[in-house]
């Protein structure tokens, strides 16, 4: 079964750099959320799209922006990094919702950040 | 704020052993509590989830115990096996239909099936 695709998989980046994380869902999945897990720390939300409009906002910092495409994808866009943003960077979609539905979140593999 | 605790921190089981792990919420809003197993460098995989409305879900050895009253719910891993040796995190979260609903993790549990 097809799963959520992350890229790229590892990034290096330097302090101040830009950076920018792609998340494909699973087809026929409408709904993205990015979350951040540092290490030892359980995930803690950033964003989340519905249908490609931003539906929801967390502990996210300025720096970072993010969107979702009319393919359903999504990018996470990360500027004048700092070392505190080293961290695992996951990506999760779920399928359209029925009324009253569960919110099953699968997630992807990662993306790990780490900013020297 | 952890709106989601969850305990223990740790926890070392033998082969064949029943693996407990427990979770307690705040938010009386929340009506989706999910389990999810994590294995290093790889992203949270769901287990197995349940809704307010029922005491207690089994799926294969797993098996989530919910008291609403208490604001607290369990996993249960009958059987446990060296495979099953992750970290499990709880969850809960809003479901709200026709819009996203996040996810609040609690801090996990490491967990370690000896032979």
């Amino acid at each position: 079964a097809a799963g959520v695709i992350q890229s790229p998989r590892h990034l290096i980046k330097e302090k101040r750099e830009t950076a920018t994380l792609k998340c494909y869902p699973i087809p026929r999945h409408d709904t993205v959320y990015w979350y951040q897990q540092g290490p030892g720390q359980d995930p803690q939300f950033l964003i989340s799209f519905y249908e490609k409009m931003q539906s929801d906002k967390g502990s996210i910092p300025d720096r970072f922006s993010a969107q979702q495409f009319s393919d359903y994808h999504s990018e996470l866009n990360m500027s004048s990094l700092e070392l505190g943003d080293s961290a695992l960077y996951f990506c999760a979609s779920s399928p359209i919702k029925l009324a009253g539905g569960p919110n099953e979140q699968f997630f992807g593999p990662g993306t790990r950040l780490t900013v020297l | 704020q952890q709106q989601v605790k969850q305990s223990p921190q740790s926890l070392i089981v033998q082969k064949g052993g029943i693996s407990i792990i427990n979770c307690a919420y705040e938010n009386t809003a929340f009506d989706y509590f999910p389990w999810y197993q994590q294995f290093p460098g790889k992203g949270p995989a769901l287990l197995i989830a349940i809704r307010p409305d029922v005491s207690e879900k089994k799926e294969g050895r797993f098996t989530i115990s919910f008291n609403k009253s208490a604001k607290q719910f369990s996993l249960h891993i009958m059987d446990s096996q060296p495979g099953d040796s992750a970290t499990y995190f709880c969850a809960a979260a809003i479901i709200n239909t026709g819009t996203a609903s996040k996810l609040t993790f609690g801090t996990g549990t490491r967990l370690q099936v000896t032979l």
